[in-house]
């Protein structure tokens, strides 16, 4: 069974600085997906991985992948206020998903 | 109006009652999940669905059932609700082609007493 990791559970950080979140995966997978959910609320779509050395940069949230490495990572950049959320990355399987704990990012003012 | 609805968003129950969850989506995507959320677990898949004649277990599939009444509705039952069954459930669909993105329900929130 394929097993995701993410790292660090917990982020707080301030405004205005950068961050990156890891996602390390067990094994072979070409599809990585990120979400974003707001307490209380469901999962949306952040990013779509789809192939090796793929990168997707959304305002201050940027994403790649290293399928070779088993590992995407979810780069912040000068965080802000409305960034705080749970981000979730996961991983495309054989018509399953397999996702990991979750990142909850707090950015204080 | 929601691409993907739950029913009830809110529930509480007592130990040994049968509850139902219900979904509906109007995205039109054959392939639609049941998805269980713990704190600190992420999100663990209990049923999957390809079509009305395709239902498929999950990671944690005991103590659950399905049923899928149509292409566009699936709901999840809990015969004998228990108290580790409290969590947050969600249901989610996502066409066959492309990149394959989760559609989410709102969650229904059960608390088993």
């Amino acid at each position: 069974e394929l097993k995701v990791e993410q790292n660090p559970l917990f982020l707080s950080m301030q405004e205005g600085k950068n961050y990156t979140i890891y996602c390390n995966y067990s094994t072979t997978s070409d599809r990585l997906y990120w979400y974003r959910q707001d307490p209380g609320k469901s999962l949306e779509s952040l990013f779509v991985l789809l192939s090796n050395g793929a990168v997707k940069q959304e305002g201050r949230l940027m994403a790649s992948l290293d399928t070779k490495a088993r590992l995407s990572t979810l780069h912040i950049t000068a965080a802000v206020h409305d960034l705080s959320a749970t981000y979730f990355c996961a991983v495309g399987g054989f018509n399953k998903f397999y996702f990991g704990s979750g990142t909850k990012l707090n950015v204080k003012p | 109006d929601a691409d993907v609805t739950q029913t009830p968003r809110n529930r509480i129950t007592k130990t040994g009652k049968r509850i139902m969850l219900e979904c509906s989506q109007t995205k039109g995507h054959d392939r639609m999940y049941w998805y269980r959320q713990d704190p600190g677990l992420g999100l663990r898949l209990i049923y999957y669905s390809f079509d009305v004649k395709d239902i498929n277990k999950g990671e944690i599939s005991d103590g659950y059932s399905v049923s899928r009444q149509a292409q566009a509705k699936f709901s999840l039952s809990l015969e004998s609700a228990i108290p580790n069954q409290t969590a947050l459930y969600f249901c989610a669909t996502r066409d066959g082609s492309g990149a394959n993105v989760l559609t989410f329900g709102a969650g229904s929130r059960l608390t088993v007493l």
